[in-house]
């Protein structure tokens, strides 16, 4: 199985920040990576697929980078409805898997 | 608009069974794969089961293996979770999510529906 390992567990942000999540995988996974948001007692929503595409509809303060074993998910500009916890998850081979997920707080 | 939508969820002693089930619409079903992703209490998400377009085709999380059962019937546009043999550990969130390997992830996911294993 592949491993994903996601950094950091936890984060302390203000408001115009600029954010940066990284997922490392166990073993390459060329760019088959997304990045997913989840708000407490909420679905999480897709926010990047195949490591870079801009999920329709989120908005461009989003960006994701990388390919083979290291990835990375950037807000350009924290802003207040960002606050929630981030996950990867690879679709390179079953079983996907997801990384252990990243919260963001407010500092 | 695409919706997910699941139900069956519900409290069931360790040893039960339950089953889930997902109605699908706003898609063309029998296109795209499906997916059940589950979310423990306070925990991360974790991909349980994924049953291709046609129903042919099955992979399951090797947590679940040989206790759950994906299955859909594209002329109803639904899917099904079989849960057996449930363990205090499968407690949790259950979301049903449209896609899978092939389609680069889960564009669409459900609200999700809770299953509570305890005595």
């Amino acid at each position: 199985d592949i491993q994903m390992t996601q950094s950091p567990s936890s984060l302390s942000a203000s408001v115009g920040d600029r954010v940066t999540i990284t997922c490392r995988a166990s073993q390459g996974i060329r760019n088959d990576l997304g990045w997913y948001q989840q708000k407490p007692g909420k679905a999480p929503k897709r926010l990047i697929y195949s490591a870079s595409s801009l999920q329709g509809g989120v908005p461009s303060r989003f960006s994701g980078s990388g390919s083979g074993t290291e990835f990375t998910l950037t807000i350009s500009s924290l802003q207040p409805e960002d606050f929630a916890t981030y996950y990867c998850l690879q679709h390179n081979s079953y079983p996907l898997t997801f990384g252990g997920g990243t919260k963001v707080e407010i500092k | 608009e695409v919706q997910v939508l699941e139900s069956g969820g519900g409290l069931v002693q360790p040893g039960g069974s339950l089953s889930l089930s997902c109605a699908a619409s706003g898609f063309t079903f029998s296109t795209y794969p499906m997916s059940w992703v589950r979310q423990a209490p306070g925990k991360g998400l974790e991909w349980v089961s994924v049953i291709s377009n046609s129903g042919g085709t099955t992979f399951y999380a090797g947590s679940v293996k040989g206790r759950f059962t994906i299955s859909r019937d594209n002329s109803k546009n639904t899917l099904w979770l079989q849960l057996n043999s449930l363990r205090a550990d499968d407690t949790a969130i259950y979301y049903c999510a449209k896609g899978g390997l092939t389609t680069a992830g889960f564009d669409y996911w459900g609200q999700g529906t809770l299953v509570t294993v305890s005595s």
